[in-house]
């Protein structure tokens, strides 16, 4: 079973849209959880930590659920420039740092 | 504010040749640092990490390895570079071990022909 799991896509949405990705992730000792964002031949960005409490950064909203396993991040009123590859990433608290998922590629159209 | 440099930004080695790949990290001390490799249309996969100074971790056994020689220095090498080394080659870095986010450098493009 894979540790981080995500749905590749593509996503293609609509500019203004909303869209919503999930994460499971295998390993319920988890304790930090984060979105990233890959554009195309770049190095990873941090988006946003994932809390417990579930936290919100603009048009971005990201949740936790812990008994299912899974994480969320939701983008409202999408832009061109959220066209990227967003990456799900989980530690379960070993000195090993993070597990990256293989991300989901979102494309947004004019 | 913290900075993360990698270079060469591209390379292209012939199969067989030497590796020497560079990471600095500047505006923090004692950080963990983080080599990953990304294949073409694959996940990040952890190849090293080092929590201080002489100290490596390697996750993955293979003809690379990796050095801590400075504080916040990082380098990644090889005696004799394989097709399959190719793939961009990422260095990050952590303020501590494991839940941290990292924060990554630019990244260095392989391709070994």
């Amino acid at each position: 079973r894979k540790e981080v799991e995500q749905d590749p896509g593509p996503f293609n949405v609509p500019e203004g849209a909303t869209v919503a990705f999930n994460c499971t992730y295998s390993n319920s000792a988890s304790q930090s959880f984060f979105w990233y964002r890959q554009d195309c031949r770049k190095e990873p960005k941090l988006l946003m930590s994932v809390y417990s409490s579930g936290n919100e950064d603009g048009r971005f909203t990201a949740q936790l659920n812990r008994a299912s396993q899974y994480i969320s991040l939701l983008i409202r009123d999408s832009k061109l420039s959220d066209s990227a590859t967003y990456l799900c990433v989980v530690n379960a608290g070993g000195a090993d740092g993070l597990t990256f998922g293989k991300g989901t590629h979102l494309i947004i159209q004019p | 504010s913290q900075t993360i440099h990698q270079w060469p930004a591209t390379l292209v080695q012939p199969v067989g040749s030497p590796l020497s790949l560079e990471c600095t990290v500047e505006g923090t001390s004692n950080p963990n640092l983080y080599w990953y490799r990304q294949a073409a249309g694959r996940g990040l996969q952890l190849l090293f990490y080092s929590v201080g100074i002489g100290q490596i971790s390697s996750e993955v056994p293979q003809n690379l390895s990796a050095s801590r020689p400075q504080d916040r220095q990082f380098i990644l090498s090889s005696k004799k570079l394989l097709l399959s080394d190719s793939g961009f080659y990422l260095c990050a870095w952590s303020q501590g071990p494991g839940g941290y986010e990292q924060y990554f450098g630019p990244g260095t493009r392989l391709t070994v022909t």
